[in-house]
């Protein structure tokens, strides 16, 4: 069974610009999680999606958004880049009644210069 | 979300075992106790998750008190590729409202040779 994918695994960006980052869960998972890790931190909860409907999001600001397609799929987006911005985006995705097993992807590492 | 307490860091060496004690003294009833792993630049992974006395699978072992105020990860005989991140969670599985794992510090540990 292939897990969580992401892409890409790196992504270099400068300030101002837009970032956009892809996810596609585990088959069967419609629930798919977003955070955000900068280096030598714990993670920060960012975004949640499920059946293509927004849940809840993190403390963070408009700039960061996203959306989940038909097919559970999920981008993340990142207007407007700042410096601080540059960290590991995780994805993760796991069976409706397992909330506490989530399954993480690889992440796409964020660089802002 | 019950607050919990780790160790900053352990040291260890290779085919000890290892034990990493959590704490939570505000655990509700309905909470479990979940605990992953994470190397470096790569997502958490999902080891083991319990509610009371003791659970086992194949990579760790999970302890915990009548109290359920604390509870501790074993890892038995660790190697080198044990060093990680360990992170303990406690929260109530069937939560709809949030969904988003909260990650404390963590326990860094270090295997040596």
């Amino acid at each position: 069974e292939a897990g969580v994918t992401q892409s890409p695994t790196h992504l270099i960006k400068t300030r101002g610009q837009q970032a956009t980052l892809r996810c596609s869960p585990i088959s069967g998972h419609t629930s798919v999680y977003w955070y955000q890790q900068a280096l030598g931190l714990g993670l920060q909860f960012l975004l949640w999606y499920d059946e293509g409907e927004e849940r809840n999001r993190g403390n963070f600001p408009p700039r960061f958004s996203g959306r989940q397609f038909p097919n559970y799929s999920s981008e993340l987006n990142v207007n407007a880049l700042e410096l601080e911005d540059s960290a590991l985006y995780l994805c993760a995705s796991n069976l409706a009644d397992r909330v506490y097993e989530q399954y993480f992807g690889p992440g796409t590492r964020l660089t802002v210069t | 979300l019950a607050k919990t307490t780790q160790p900053i860091s352990m040291d260890s060496y290779e085919g000890q075992e290892v034990n990493i004690t959590c704490s939570h003294n505000n655990i509700a009833t309905n909470d479990y106790i979940t605990w992953y792993q994470q190397f470096p630049s790569q997502g958490p992974r999902f080891i083991i998750q319990g509610y009371k006395t003791k659970v086992t699978n194949e990579v760790a072992s999970l302890f915990i008190p009548a109290d359920r105020k604390s509870s501790t990860l074993s890892l038995p005989r660790v190697s080198l590729s044990d060093t990680a991140v360990y992170y303990c969670l406690v929260g109530d599985i069937s939560n709809n409202a949030g969904n988003m794992l909260t990650f404390g510090g963590g326990t860094r540990l270090m295997v040596k040779p």
